[in-house]
């Protein structure tokens, strides 16, 4: 069984701040970590992953996230917020043997000009 | 490389009748996946297709249903639609059923019922 809980529904931050939104998951095998990006009637659009390897994941537009095992976390960072990056984030996990991915309920990030 | 493709990307139907929306997965990938995205539930699985055989099923009602055809592309029906069923649904490829894979997400289909 897994399931991912994405704290806080909506985030804002102004421009040029920085950017965290944050991910716990529960998995009962060895979790693989995605996040998505979603701008309004679009799909989604994968930012990153953690599979294997180097727990500190750099992802397209800037974005990263550190898997952290003993936290059971997978937080999104950004150093730097910029207006475009105003969209949806989905956190999800995967694991052997159960290869569907679950997906978090989303944060809305804001930023302000 | 051409991305995921949903036909159409509109619907507006009233409550009893049925649709069907397409997908056409990245050339190459042999999965295709299926999501509801609604407002209150979020994204919900509803099922997944590999070699035109249904691999794995969400927790929906049998009035949801789908195929998946030798070139991969796949349709889901939805028969008897209900206000309830309003919602984006997504289509995704990915070349096979690796945990690790990335899913690659159409644009969806905005399905309204009236």
């Amino acid at each position: 069984a897994q399931s991912v809980t994405q704290l806080g529904s909506h985030v804002s931050v102004s421009e040029g701040a920085l950017v965290l939104l944050r991910c716990n998951y529960s998995s009962s095998v060895p979790p693989y970590l995605f996040w998505y990006v979603q701008y309004p009637n679009q799909g989604l659009q994968l930012l990153l992953k953690y599979t294997t390897g180097a727990t500190l994941v750099k992802g397209i537009n800037g974005f990263e996230a550190e898997f952290k095992k003993s936290e059971t976390s997978f937080h999104l960072t950004k150093p730097s917020a910029h207006m475009s990056d105003a969209a949806e984030y989905f956190c999800a996990v995967s694991g052997r043997g159960s290869y569907i991915p679950t997906f978090g309920r989303g944060t809305s990030l804001i930023v302000h000009p | 490389k051409a991305g995921v493709t949903q036909t159409p990307r509109y619907l507006i139907k009233t409550r009893g009748q049925q649709v069907t929306l397409s997908c056409s997965p990245i050339s190459g990938h042999r999965s295709v996946s299926w999501y509801q995205q609604t407002p209150g539930q979020g994204l919900q699985f509803l099922f997944e297709y590999f070699s035109e055989t249904q691999r794995n099923k969400g927790n929906f009602p049998g009035r949801f249903s789908g195929r998946q055809f030798s070139n991969s592309r796949s349709e889901m029906n939805v028969s008897t639609l209900e206000l309830g069923d309003s919602a984006l649904y997504l289509c995704a490829s990915s070349p096979t059923l690796e945990s690790t894979d990335t899913q690659y997400f159409g644009p969806g289909t905005r399905l309204t019922v009236l």
